[in-house]
């Protein structure tokens, strides 16, 4: 099992530019979560996804954050015109509820794609 | 709103000897509360999760407690190494997600 694979590791753009980061979930979980590192705020929920749909996105900060979710393997958030104080680091989880520690939602992370933005 | 804190200031242990993290909660007791290690420039990595009728658990020389009088978890790590040297988040459940708490630096000089 590869794990949570997400691309780009690094990105480095201008303001204004559009970014698109991309996830692969762990094969058969059906959660799907986008966070938000900094160290001023720490690790911040973005959106969550079940089985494909996605339940939750108060967390995506406005308009210019999107995310999708076109089937059980693939994940895109996206951020349009992209602004220095978007610079993160963003990570991609997934889980099966429930699936371990039964009644728990233990999540698996990807290793994160750090965006900066000048 | 429920909250998770953690001492933000860096833990700096002797190797050998047991380093004690601390995570605290607001608010009502989550039904389990989950350890994760995170390494520089990696993503969080589950380590051990206790439930709120669990005093304490084990895994090798990991130990975490919930105290839910006290509102607060602890974890143990006995007999530190310098690669224990990372920083660790406390997380508690609610509803579908995870709230997380900012994450404890720990340092193990040898």
């Amino acid at each position: 099992d590869a794990g949570v694979i997400q691309s780009p590791r690094h990105e480095v753009t201008e303001m204004g530019q559009e970014v698109t980061l991309r996830c692969k979930p762990i094969s058969g979980h059906n959660s799907l979560f986008w966070y938000r590192q900094t160290m001023m705020r720490g690790l911040e929920l973005l959106i969550y996804f079940n089985n494909n749909v996605p339940i939750d996105d108060s967390g995506m900060p406005e308009d210019r954050f999107s995310a999708k979710m076109p089937n059980a393997s693939f994940s895109t958030l996206k951020i349009q015109p992209s602004e220095p104080r978007d610079s993160a680091v963003y990570f991609c989880a997934s889980s099966i509820p429930g699936r371990r520690e039964s009644g728990a939602n233990v999540l698996t992370f990807g290793a994160g794609s750090r965006l900066t933005v000048l | 709103s429920q909250k998770i804190e953690q001492n933000s200031e860096a833990l700096n242990i002797q190797e050998g000897k047991t380093a004690t993290l601390t995570c605290n909660y607001t608010n009502y007791s989550p039904a389990y509360l989950q350890w994760y290690r995170q390494d520089p420039g990696r993503g969080p990595v589950f380590l051990l999760l206790i439930r709120e009728n669990e005093k304490e658990k084990r895994k090798e020389r990991l130990k975490v407690t919930f105290d839910t009088t006290l509102k607060q978890s602890l974890f143990h790590i006995t007999a530190s190494q310098p690669a224990d040297s990372a920083t660790y988040l406390c997380a508690r459940d609610s509803n579908y997600q995870l709230i997380w708490g900012a994450g404890t630096k720990l340092i193990i000089k040898p």
